[in-house]
């Protein structure tokens, strides 16, 4: 079935540095990629939506220079945590469209990543 | 605008019984899909199932079936015979199927124990 695989899926950086979050469609061609964001006990956050090769489309509060989105092809888009606080501490996930039609009705979720900002 | 309410934090229920998780929507979408999904602590979205708005049968699963009330906005999943394994986050969620109005919205989840 349709995978898609996040990566890393947890991570522990120093305050200041930037973090690189991958999600790879392994079997099929993710068209659009929503990224979310979840804080502990709490529901998903849409981040940003992205379409391979274009610019990704930012929700209404989350700063564009900070959460860097690249789709630059079918199979792969990321996510950069540019100048990691503590505060941008969170459980990062993405979800693409795409796959075979039927397939978890169009969403595939990959598997996260815990992000820890010390 | 699309909005999901999920009115119950938590709830314990005792294995083998059945459980009924709540969620209403709004939505100015003539038509749209309903989801549920179940996140363990691992993090992972499981897909449960699905209800598209013009289903004219409740969709099952399994043990899962998606009650759903158009006319009262809502979708409520039951899980029939619970099992310890069922331990988890749920998620009600829902698209529109409008141009541009793909992405899922979610609401803020039912934590649901299982107890032996």
């Amino acid at each position: 079935g349709a995978v898609v695989s996040q990566h890393p899926s947890r991570v522990i950086c120093k305050s200041g540095t930037s973090v690189k979050i991958e999600c790879r469609s392994l079997d099929f061609q993710a068209t659009t990629m929503f990224w979310y964001r979840q804080f502990p006990k709490k529901s998903l956050m849409l981040m940003a939506t992205s379409n391979e090769g274009s610019k990704a489309t930012y929700e209404q509060g989350v700063e564009k220079d900070k959460f860097l989105i690249n789709h630059a092809s079918l199979t792969l888009s990321t996510l950069t945590v540019t100048s990691a606080h503590p505060e941008d501490s969170s459980f990062y996930i993405c979800s693409a469209r795409g796959g075979r039609s039927g397939e978890n009705y169009g969403y595939t979720f990959g598997s996260g990543t815990r992000l820890t900002v010390v | 605008a699309q909005k999901i309410t999920q009115t119950q934090p938590g709830m314990f229920v005792q294995e083998k019984e059945a459980v009924t998780l709540d969620c209403t929507y709004d939505t100015s979408d003539p038509s749209y899909g309903l989801f549920w999904y179940k996140q363990p602590s691992s993090g992972e979205m499981i897909f449960l199932i699905y209800q598209g708005s013009y289903d004219q049968q409740n969709a099952t699963e399994g043990r899962y079936s998606l009650n759903f009330q158009k006319a009262r906005k809502s979708a409520n999943l039951v899980i029939s015979a619970s099992q310890l394994g069922d331990s988890a986050m749920y998620f009600c969620a829902m698209r529109g199927h409008s141009f541009g109005n793909e992405k899922l919205t979610f609401g803020t989840g039912t934590r649901l124990t299982i107890i032996p």
